[in-house]
């Protein structure tokens, strides 16, 4: 069955940079657009980015752009996220999920657990 | 502030009927499919509705969507204890290039 497992997590400093990994299986990995979706503790779900099954395609929201940086590695059927210049109110529960098609058409038909990001000092 | 508007609220009885709107604008639903999530208490979201009215595979036909114009409609009937949860209503804005999610809307079953 589809699997998508979510690692990276943490706490790190304001400013500082992480990378999260999404590490897919159960599925063809290359035949599917994939997002990253995030929730502040006690908030409501917030789209970050999106990936075309070939990585050519990439949108971000308006608050990670220019510090986010979404890709993929078709070889490893991993996604990741690099989230550089971190700020508080990136701090989030980390999502990601799968769109049902190569190119997005911006649903999501599976999700993982997610991981915690918590940017403090 | 979010995109799409949704009641912060519902609640209803047992095997009542209970409908959660999402409102929004001609950049997003009036143009773009709307698709619907249920997440219950610590869990990941899970989708029950894609293309404004069509079920996932596994949902049960008590979950129901409808779109006209800027607005969708999730439908539930026969409410039950476990649909408890949060509802969100996602959409594709075509101004801001963007995924766009309604606020969420907490269902209490009474």
């Amino acid at each position: 069955q589809v699997q998508l497992v979510e690692s990276g997590g943490g706490v790190v400093q304001p400013g500082k940079s992480l990378r999260l990994s999404c590490a897919a299986s159960g599925f063809t990995f290359t035949s599917y657009a994939m997002h990253w979706v995030r929730q502040a503790p006690g908030k409501g779900l917030d789209w970050v980015a999106v990936i075309s099954y070939d990585g050519d395609d990439k949108y971000y929201a308006d608050s990670v752009r220019g510090r986010f940086s979404i890709s993929r590695d078709n070889s490893k059927n991993t996604l990741y996220l690099e989230m550089n210049s971190l700020r508080a109110e990136d701090t989030s529960v980390y999502y990601c999920a799968r769109d049902p098609t190569p190119i997005p058409r911006h649903y999501f038909d599976s999700w993982g657990q997610g991981t915690l990001v918590t940017v403090s000092s | 502030q979010s995109v799409l508007t949704q009641p912060p609220s519902v609640s209803a009885a047992p095997g009542q009927k209970v409908t959660i709107s999402c409102s929004g604008s001609s950049s997003n639903i009036d143009n773009n499919y709307v698709s619907w999530y249920q997440q219950l208490p610590g869990t990941a979201p899970k989708l029950l509705i894609y293309d404004n009215n069509k079920r996932f595979s596994g949902i049960p036909d008590r979950f129901s969507g409808s779109k006209s114009g800027t607005s969708a409609t999730l439908g539930i009937t026969g409410l039950q204890t476990g649909d408890e949860a949060d509802y969100y209503c996602v959409t594709w804005d075509s101004s801001l290039s963007a995924v766009v999610f309604g606020g969420g809307t907490k269902l209490t079953v009474l």
